[in-house]
């Protein structure tokens, strides 16, 4: 099993261009979210999903869209990029409720 | 609202001391508790958990917790800590589809 897997590692992105973070997991876990991590504020939520066709809305989901069109898959959209979106970006999934979380190696994305 | 406090942002301890983490919760119901570890350039990897039975469990890496429901707390302890320890530590609480963190506690170790 790869688990769940991120691409890309790094992007740099200009002010105002767009760009999907992807994820995926081999696992079969229904659940599945994205998080941004800033130094110092631990973990925020953006968006989740606990099944293929459904997502909602985390703590801090402007700027951000997603899609689950499959269990594996849930892919992050950035659609006008901007400054405060400069974070590192962890996806992570699970089999359910209670359950852990485990997490992919996160992309490092960089605004200017 | 869930919440978790993790009091420390950092904690400095000598290899082959011992270490204990603080973390406090709010939470109305019972909590589903974790702790994860996080080395520098690296995703979330669970240490332990709880969801119910006896108080204190044990993790990976020799590491534990107990949980203390009169004092909303789940304090992470490890008695002799080794160099590969020094990371950042998360406390998290399970509340309805989601999972909740604390804002972290960086480990230094001293040689």
């Amino acid at each position: 099993n790869a688990g769940v897997t991120q691409t890309p590692k790094f992007r740099i992105l200009k002010i105002g261009q767009s760009m999907t973070l992807q994820c995926a997991q081999d696992m079969n876990h229904n659940y599945m979210y994205w998080y941004r991590q800033d130094p110092g504020m631990g973990l925020k939520l953006i968006y989740y999903s606990v099944g293929a066709g459904i997502t909602d809305k985390g703590e801090v989901p402007n700027g951000y869209n997603v899609s689950r069109s499959t269990t594996e898959d849930f892919p992050l959209r950035l659609e006008l990029a901007a400054p405060s979106q400069t974070s590192v970006y962890f996806c992570a999934s699970s089999l359910g409720v209670p359950s852990e979380q485990y997490f992919g190696p996160g992309t490092r994305l960089t605004v200017t | 609202a869930q919440s978790v406090t993790q009091p420390d942002i950092h904690i400095t301890v000598s290899e082959g001391a011992s270490l204990e983490l603080r973390c406090n919760y709010s939470y109305g119901a019972t909590p589903y508790l974790f702790w994860y570890v996080q080395s520098p350039g690296q995703g979330l990897q669970l240490l332990l958990k709880y969801f119910s039975g006896d108080t204190l469990v044990q993790g990976i890496k020799g590491f534990e917790a107990e949980f203390k429901r009169s004092q909303s707390s789940f304090n992470l302890r490890k008695p002799s800590v080794h160099w590969s320890d020094a990371a950042e530590y998360f406390c998290a609480v399970g509340a309805d589809d989601k999972i909740i963190f604390g804002k972290g506690t960086r480990l230094h170790i001293l040689p």
